[in-house]
């Protein structure tokens, strides 16, 4: 079955760190751009960053996590990682990962994060 | 960045009748290879999002037909020809034309 897990979430304090993982299944994951996008309580979908297929050298990011999360993959686990630090009440959110560099086809059933003392 | 602004926000529709939603950039979304980065996802509540509409006008993989995407440069639209029970959620516009890619604010659509 072609599909995306995410793991990872839960509370954390503000000023906290937090690493999602998102394991593919079903799909060729090294030939895959992959993508993070969330939404917070109440609010739209908000796209965050992509890494680039293969060895994922190129990664974009918005500016609202740019400086603060890393995103990266490993392709021998098929795995997608979102490196989250400096965590703030804002980052509060459901998070999605998602396979695409321009659209996104599949995404994972969505982690909660929230951030909060 | 690219702002992306939807109308109207909200849309109640009896089913059956259509529905059509107006998206609009801030910059042309028209690229030099040809192709326009306009997507349209639909969020279901409680669901994932799910991708409805690539590049301004194809339906993805099991799309039914009663959608459609037209528009072009800044000025886009998608239109359910009939709507069911099942399409209430969220609809969203997103530009994939250069980063950050962004997303309009989202329409909710419910049934009357």
């Amino acid at each position: 079955e072609v599909q995306l897990l995410e793991s990872g979430g839960g509370l954390v304090q503000p000023g906290g760190s937090l690493r999602l993982s998102c394991v593919a299944s079903g799909f060729t994951f090294s030939t895959n751009a992959m993508s993070w996008v969330r939404q917070a309580p109440g609010k739209g979908l908000e796209w965050l960053s992509v890494i680039s297929s293969g060895g994922g050298g190129s990664t974009y990011y918005a500016d609202s996590v740019k400086g603060r999360f890393t995103i990266s993959r490993d392709n021998s686990k098929s795995t997608l990682y979102l490196q989250m630090n400096s965590l703030r009440a804002e980052d509060t959110a459901v998070y999605y990962c998602a396979k695409g560099w321009y659209s996104y086809g599949l995404w994972g059933q969505g982690i909660m994060v929230t951030v909060s003392s | 960045d690219i702002v992306m602004t939807q109308t109207p926000l909200s849309l109640s529709v009896t089913p059956g009748q259509p529905a059509s939603i107006s998206c609009k950039s801030s910059q042309s979304l028209l690229n030099s290879d040809g192709k326009t980065y306009l997507y349209w996802y639909l969020h279901k509540p409680g669901q994932s999002p799910q991708l409805l509409i690539y590049e301004v006008s194809n339906r993805f993989s099991g799309v039914p037909d009663r959608f459609s995407g037209s528009g072009s440069g800044t000025d886009f639209t998608l239109k359910i020809s009939r709507v069911e029970a099942e399409d209430v959620g969220v609809y969203y516009c997103m530009q994939s034309i250069q980063f950050p890619r962004t997303f309009g604010q989202g329409t909710k659509v419910e049934i009357k």
